[in-house]
């Protein structure tokens, strides 16, 4: 039982370039999310997947897109990455989508665009 | 706009002593309120949930008070550990139903 995983684990990209990053939960959860962590800010909503075939922009949407391929499965893409962008992204999956349900997490990706 | 504070100054304290973490927010009405544990270059990690209705929660060393007048929740960290230093950060539902979560807060315990 891995829980959430999440690749790759670093990634260095030049600006323009765009890049995928995977993640996948075993708990079948129906509620999936990617976060951004900035020094001194907190966790922030990029996106949402409330179930399969649903997704849903958080707080700060702009510059990415989301795909829930199934229930394990939830990809973010940097179209065409900027510096503003590097940042420690994390995906998280609950079993529901309220704030009753405990989120758990995967280790996170550190991405620098320079 | 919404606003959750967590303490802006990191927390240093003796070995054994009590951490007292504060959580403030603006512009919520949580239902729930939820505390997690991030250790450096790891994900967060749940620790506890509060009902608004629940004063206090406990789980062995720790306790939770939520406080929807005061819009306030405390953490407490008794008889501390230098394993329990970690950053600290509250999340509480948003009014579409989502987590927000605060900054964090940094405590470091002293052997």
């Amino acid at each position: 039982n891995a829980g959430v995983t999440q690749t790759p684990k670093f990634q260095v990209l030049k600006t323009g370039q765009s890049m995928t990053l995977q993640c996948a939960q075993d708990m079948n959860h129906n509620s999936m999310y990617w976060y951004r962590q900035d020094p001194g800010m907190g966790l922030r909503l990029i996106y949402y997947s409330a179930s399969e075939g649903t997704t849903d922009k958080g707080e700060v949407p702009n510059g990415y897109n989301v795909s829930r391929l199934n229930k394990r499965e939830f990809s973010l893409r940097l179209e065409s990455a900027a510096p503003s962008q590097t940042s420690v992204y994390f995906c998280a999956s609950s079993a529901g989508g309220q704030g009753l349900y405990e989120q758990y997490f995967g280790p996170g990706t550190r991405l620098t665009v320079t | 706009s919404q606003k959750i504070e967590q303490n802006s100054e990191a927390l240093n304290i003796q070995e054994g002593k009590t951490a007292t973490l504060t959580c403030n927010y603006t512009n919520y009405s949580p239902a729930y309120l939820q505390w997690y544990r991030q250790d450096p270059g790891r994900g967060p990690v749940f620790l506890l949930l509060i009902r608004e209705n629940e004063k206090e929660k406990r789980k062995e060393r720790l306790k939770v008070t939520f406080d929807t007048t005061l819009k306030q929740s405390l953490f407490h960290i008794t008889a501390s550990q230098p394993a329990d230093s970690a950053t600290y950060l509250c999340a509480l539902e948003a009014n579409d139903y989502k987590l927000s979560f605060g900054a964090g807060t940094t405590v470091t315990v002293r052997a």
